[in-house]
């Protein structure tokens, strides 16, 4: 299995621009979630979806912030009109909860693996 | 949520040295995960542990699901171990993370 990947790995970009970062999941990983983690701190839980449908999303996630997972393979995180506080590192996992293979109650099933992660800084 | 504590916040270690990180939870948790995130900033899984106690190389995980913590050994530690470490619990459909430790092996 190849990783998740996440493109591009730095972005720099001056307030009120917009941003779009890609994830691609582990191939056949049903989940597909969104973090995005500041100094010093843990990841925090933004979005997440089961294979195309956006499932649930955190009040992290003002409407500045929109996620898309089009055919169930990729995902893209959207950052309109950005801000100094938006600065962070975007971290996306994909899960196999849920598919064909693991199904939902195999033990493991809902073990999260990480992309590299963007780091995103807003200047 | 699910509250998740991590203990100590910061760790200094001799090259060498053995040491112990602490998770609490405060809740029933059906799936804890422990990772290691590197200078780069990726997140490296570590342990899948719910339960029990499960081994790999220098590292081992003890997880006591009914006293809602786990435990992250280190031993004989090495430069390579520096980093930050996250414990993670699933709490519904995500992952909440504690606050990580950060290491640093001193050579």
């Amino acid at each position: 299995d190849t990783g998740v990947s996440q493109d591009p790995r730095h972005k720099i970009t001056k307030r009120g621009q917009n941003v779009t970062f890609r994830c691609d999941p582990i191939s056949e990983h049903n989940r597909l979630y969104w973090y995005r983690q500041t100094l010093g701190q843990g990841p925090e839980f933004l979005t997440y979806f089961q294979n195309e449908a956006q499932l649930e999303k955190s009040r992290l996630l003002s409407d500045r912030f929109s996620a898309e997972r089009p055919k169930g393979s990729f995902s893209t995180l959207e950052i309109q009109r950005t801000e100094q506080g938006d600065s962070a590192m975007y971290l996306c996992a994909s899960s196999p909860m849920g598919s064909r293979k693991h199904g939902t109650y195999r033990l493991g099933a809902d073990t999260q693996y990480f992309g590299p992660g963007t780091r995103l800084t807003v200047l | 949520g699910i509250q998740v504590e991590q203990s100590p916040p910061d760790l200094i270690l001799q090259e060498g040295a053995n040491s112990t990180l602490r998770c609490n939870f405060s809740d029933s948790v059906n799936n804890l995960q422990w990772f290691h995130q590197n200078p780069w900033g990726q997140l490296i899984n570590l342990f899948y542990i719910p339960s029990g106690t499960k081994q790999n190389g220098r590292l081992s995980a003890t997880t006591v699901a009914t006293e809602r913590y786990s435990l992250l050994y280190i031993s004989s530690s090495q430069t390579t171990d520096s980093g930050v470490y996250f414990c993670a619990v699933v709490d519904d459909y995500k992952l909440s993370f504690g606050a990580g430790t950060t290491v640093t092996v001193r050579a």
